[in-house]
């Protein structure tokens, strides 16, 4: 049983360039959540989707967009990126009806 | 606001010697505390959920407990492998979709 996969694992931007980021859920989970995570840093919530839909967002500015697909995967694209957006990514999945979430390992972004 | 905080940021132990770690929360009202483990580079890995005062759980050498006000997770004999960064989060009964928001984490050394 997969659990929730993310690509790319790494990636190198310039700034004021877009990044797109990617999440597969773990099989059987329709929630999807993303988070932002500095060096030595608790993650920050970023947004959830559940059916197709953001239906919460945390306090990130409007160059933080994403995404989900009926297949439940979801994209988080980042516009203009500065070098303060250099950060962990990290997808979580659940189930709607379920307090807890499963993590994938993230995406290391560097913006120089 | 909704607060929660770690400590000690960073510790340091002897194989085998037990400690405490603490996480302090001030919320609206509590649905869940979670603690995650982190490993360097990769995605959090759930470890317990608590939901009420009193209530502990335990696996192999981690046992979590939860008060009103905080939640502990002892660390008894410790090995090297247990060499991680370990964060809390809580949920929120305000909050419909349940959000994690986490402490900044505590980063545990081990030392043969």
């Amino acid at each position: 049983d997969a659990g929730v996969t993310q690509s790319p694992t790494h990636l190198i931007k310039t700034r004021g360039q877009q990044v797109t980021l990617r999440c597969s859920p773990k099989s059987g989970h329709d929630t999807v959540s993303w988070y932002q995570q500095a060096l030595g840093q608790g993650p920050q919530f970023i947004f959830q989707y559940y059916e197709e839909e953001e239906r919460q967002r945390g306090n990130f500015p409007d160059r933080f967009s994403g995404h989900q697909f009926p297949n439940y995967s979801s994209e988080l694209n980042v516009n203009a990126l500065l070098l303060g957006d250099s950060a962990l990514y990290l997808c979580a999945s659940s189930w709607a009806g379920a307090h807890g979430y499963t993590f994938g390992s993230g995406t290391r972004l560097t913006v120089v | 606001e909704d607060q929660v905080t770690q400590s000690p940021e960073a510790l340091r132990l002897q194989e085998g010697e037990s400690s405490s770690l603490n996480c302090s929360y001030t919320v609206s009202g509590l649905r869940g505390l979670f603690w995650y483990r982190q490993d360097p580079g990769k995605g959090p890995e759930f470890l317990f959920t608590l939901y009420s005062a009193g209530e502990e759980k335990e696996k192999e050498r981690l046992k979590a407990t939860l008060t009103k006000k905080e939640s502990f997770l002892h660390i008894t004999a410790p090995k090297p492998e247990d060499s991680a960064t370990y964060l809390c989060a809580v949920q929120v009964t305000t909050d419909s979709w349940g959000k994690l928001q986490f402490g900044a984490g505590t980063q545990v050394v081990v030392t043969p």
